[in-house]
């Protein structure tokens, strides 16, 4: 079956670092893939996305890295600030055509 | 602010009482969906509608019965809970058709089964 882990728990960066956010995902058929984040109290927002054709993408102080060779995602936050501290977490859009979460890292931001 | 509105934000009940969250969409999707969200768990999906029909039933329980009138609103009924089924309740919505599909999500309601 379809699963997408994170490759850590937990991550903290300091005001200004930039932070890389992992995922593996099992599923070489999955084209789609999201990244969201989650603050306490609230549902996940949509950060950015990329396609199976593309193997990087960027948004806003935010990019996304798609290697399909080892099944592996990350995100990049540029200058880290402390608005950023959240849950981040991936999805996949494979052959089920429904969206398989992970389970999410715990970016702190430290001052 | 993401178009998806959830009520109520918190609930306490009784494993003998019934209750009911709401969805609200205001984005013109055609798909609405009930997640589950345990602690340091992935999101589980519970349900999806299509333009009103249900087109997905994770293997739920049945004391959890949703009901979608329209495209733009979703419900979820809740009787005879379980301690276990504590947990925050998320709608969200997207529109079906292209290739991978963004999901909006509300803010979710966080339900206490006592």
């Amino acid at each position: 079956g379809e699963s997408v882990g994170l490759h850590l728990p937990t991550l903290s960066v300091q005001e200004g670092d930039n932070s890389i956010i992992n995922c593996a995902y099992s599923n070489s058929a999955s084209d789609y893939f999201i990244w969201y984040k989650q603050e306490s109290g609230k549902g996940p927002q949509f950060i950015i996305d990329i396609r199976s054709n593309m193997d990087k993408r960027q948004g806003q102080r935010v990019t996304v890295l798609l290697n399909k060779t080892v099944k592996h995602l990350s995100l990049q936050i540029a200058a880290t600030q402390p608005g950023d501290s959240a849950v981040y977490f991936c999805a996949e859009h494979g052959s089920a055509r429904q969206l398989t979460f992970g389970s999410g890292t715990q970016l702190t931001v430290l001052p | 602010e993401t178009g998806v509105t959830q009520t109520p934000r918190h609930l306490v009940m009784g494993m003998t009482n019934k209750k009911s969250l709401k969805c609200e969409q205001h984005l013109g999707h055609n798909a609405m969906y009930w997640y589950k969200q345990s602690a340091k768990k992935p999101l589980e999906l519970m349900f999806v509608y299509n333009f009103k029909e249900q087109t997905e039933n994770n293997s739920v329980p049945s004391r959890f019965s949703p009901e979608c009138p329209n495209s733009s609103h979703l419900f979820l009924h809740l009787h005879t809970l379980q301690p276990e089924d504590s947990a925050l309740y998320l709608c969200a919505s997207s529109q079906r058709g292209g290739q991978g599909e963004k999901l909006f999500f509300g803010s979710g309601t966080q339900l206490s089964v006592l």
